[in-house]
């Protein structure tokens, strides 16, 4: 049994420019949810998938937005990126809606310069 | 905002049981008691959860008040590995979603 896979590992990005992080969920988990950790502090949740549908958001702007495909990865883009989005990004899945506990990734760290 | 009130830090002798507490006193009663814990430089891993009762499973055992305002996670016997962040975390039951608040930094010493 695979966990979660994050990539990139780490990632640098200029201001005002876009970013993909992408997740591949634990096999046999249809649901993946995306937490944005920034230094010192707890993770934040920015949104959830379930089967391909965005099923509840964080109070994150519309400039976060993910996609989930029909193998159950997951992408998270950021457009025109802030320095404040300077953060460890965590994908984290679970199966089916009867939730015992979310598996994490190991995050992408991504620095806005 | 986290429903979760942890201390900051905490010290922990190896080979001593650890005992971090949480209060949630505002918990209702459809919410579960969720901890977490995550290492440096990795993503947070589930521990344990619990409604009502105290659970036990290989790595930890979950204490319940009665009253359900609050909670007590313990590490039989701690190791140098269990140094990391501990998040104690309410979630309701018609949500997947996770609050998480700052947790308590357990160190675990030789």
């Amino acid at each position: 049994e695979t966990g979660v896979t994050q990539s990139p590992t780490h990632l640098i990005k200029t201001r005002g420019q876009q970013v993909t992080l992408r997740c591949s969920s634990q096999s046999g988990h249809n649901t993946v949810s995306w937490y944005q950790q920034a230094l010192g502090q707890g993770p934040q949740f920015i949104f959830q998938y379930y089967r391909e549908e965005e099923n509840g958001r964080g109070n994150f702007p519309p400039r976060f937005s993910g996609l989930q495909f029909p193998n159950y990865s997951s992408e998270l883009n950021v457009n025109a990126l802030e320095l404040d989005d300077s953060a460890l990004y965590l994908c984290a899945s679970s199966s089916d809606r009867k939730f015992y506990g979310y598996t994490f990734g190991s995050g992408t760290r991504l620095t806005v310069v | 905002d986290a429903k979760t009130t942890q201390p900051t830090s905490m010290d922990c002798a190896e080979g001593r049981a650890a005992n971090l507490p949480c209060n949630h006193s505002t918990i209702s009663g459809n919410e579960y008691v969720y901890w977490y814990r995550q290492i440096h430089s990795q993503g947070p891993q589930y521990i344990i959860h619990g409604l009502k009762n105290n659970e036990t499973n290989e790595m930890a055992s979950l204490i319940i008040t009665e009253d359900r305002k609050s909670s007590t996670l313990i590490l039989p016997h701690a190791t140098l590995r269990d140094t990391a962040v501990y998040y104690c975390i309410v979630r309701p039951d018609n949500t997947d979603k996770l609050i998480f608040g700052t947790g308590t930094r357990l160190q675990v010493f030789p």
